[in-house]
Parts: structure tokens; sequence; C-alpha cells
């Protein structure tokens, strides 16, 4: 496509509820970032997807969080039993490859909103 | 560890002036230096880069900034500003030899008509 894509662009959940977070990245980018933009917070780095290595999940706040990426094009990010403390604007990046991670493009985000 | 600091949560400035906003980092190593801008319920959009040469980046939208390595310093500067660069703007950092950028907490730019 002609851009990251992200869905749904809003997402309002109860506390306890699980979410699947969909990215689909610049057609043939190999390198997928998630990050997430809380009110105050800036944007913080969760996972980094590259090719088919085992992605870097360093940045991931808890274990409730988790990501994949299939088929080396997709990623979904899940928060299982959300909390009111991970409503958060959610956002996917790609990239050609990790050597140019400089040259992320940013999709237009998921307002996630746990009540 | 690396770390991306904007002292200014918000900057105000009069259309046609000239606007800057500042951002300072900390990192080991020589630093890959970015602005990002955020329209409103838009997602990011990449400005300009530092990677390595002139200290003096040209980006999009008549935006430049200036990379001032003995005060760890790249602010973003525009000779001219317009209402429509009223938005949030975002410095990050990528350290070499990592991948995963980090950003400054943001700055407010509201360009008053």
């Amino acid at each position: 496509g002609a851009g990251v894509s992200q869905s749904p662009s809003n997402k309002v959940t109860e506390k306890g509820k699980d979410v699947e977070l969909r990215c689909d990245p610049i057609s043939g980018h190999t390198a997928l970032y998630w990050y997430r933009q809380s009110l105050g917070q800036g944007l913080e780095f969760l996972i980094y997807f590259q090719g088919n290595s085992a992605p870097d999940k360093s940045g991931l706040p808890s274990d409730r969080f988790s990501a994949e990426r299939t088929g080396g094009s997709v990623s979904t990010l899940t928060i299982q039993r959300t909390q009111q403390e991970d409503s958060a604007v959610y956002l996917c990046a790609s990239s050609f490859d990790k050597d140019r991670a400089y040259e992320q493009y940013f999709g237009p985000g998921t307002r996630l909103t746990v009540t | 560890a690396q770390s991306v600091a904007q002292p200014e949560d918000q900057v105000n400035v009069a259309e046609g002036n000239p606007l800057t906003v500042k951002c300072t980092y900390s990192v080991s190593g020589n630093p890959y230096l970015f602005w990002y801008v955020q329209y409103p319920n838009r997602g990011l959009q990449f400005l300009l880069k530092y990677i390595t040469g002139d200290n003096l980046v040209k980006g999009s939208y008549g935006f430049e900034a200036e990379f001032n390595k003995s005060q760890t310093s790249f602010h973003l500067k525009k000779p001219s500003a317009l209402v429509s660069d009223s938005a949030l703007y975002f410095c990050a950092l990528r350290g070499a030899g990592s991948y995963q950028l980090t950003f400054g907490k943001g700055t407010k730019l509201s360009v008053i008509p």
C-alpha cells in the first residue's frame, strides 16, 4: 500500500477485556515497530520485528502485552486483561530494513480507551 | 542509556516570525537525530534527519535543524512561521548500532495569526 495502515482507528474497551490492534506495513518493508504514545509521556518503544529474526520485545511494559508478525508482513499487537493505564495511542511504523531504521514511516495510530 | 529532552511543552509564535523548537540529547557515540511532526488525528510525519555531514540540515515544509555537538542540541527552526505549522513536534534519537527511536515528549507549536 501507499503507507502504513492501522486498524481500528479507535477502540473503546472495558477493563479486563483483551484487545487486538493491527498494523499493515508498507509493502517491501522488512522492519516493523510498535510504539505507544501516552498523554504527557511522549512516544515509548514497545517491540521491533526484522524479517524472520526473533523480535526485540524489550520495550513491552508487561507480560499482558504481546505481538506477532505473520508472513513477515501484517502485525498484531495484543493486550490481555486491559487496564486503564493502557489507554494510549498505539503507533506502528515500518522501515525498509534495520539499517535504514532512521527512515521509519508511521501509521495514523489506534487510539485505545480502557473504561 | 540514550535520552531526548524537549524543554518546552508549548511554543507560541506569531505568523511570519521565526520559530525555534528546542531539543537536546544524550547518547554514547555518534547520534542519528530526527524531527517528526504530528498534526491532529494524524500519524507522525518525518521532517528531517541528521546522520552525518553538514550541521545544518534542511527538511520538508521549509524547516531546518542545526546539529550542535558541543551543546548536544538539535533545534528545529523555520525563518517564517505559518499558521499551518501549528502541530505537535517530536525530536527523536537513534544511537549508533541501535534501531529503535527514542523520542522526546513533544512540543506543541501554536502559530498565531
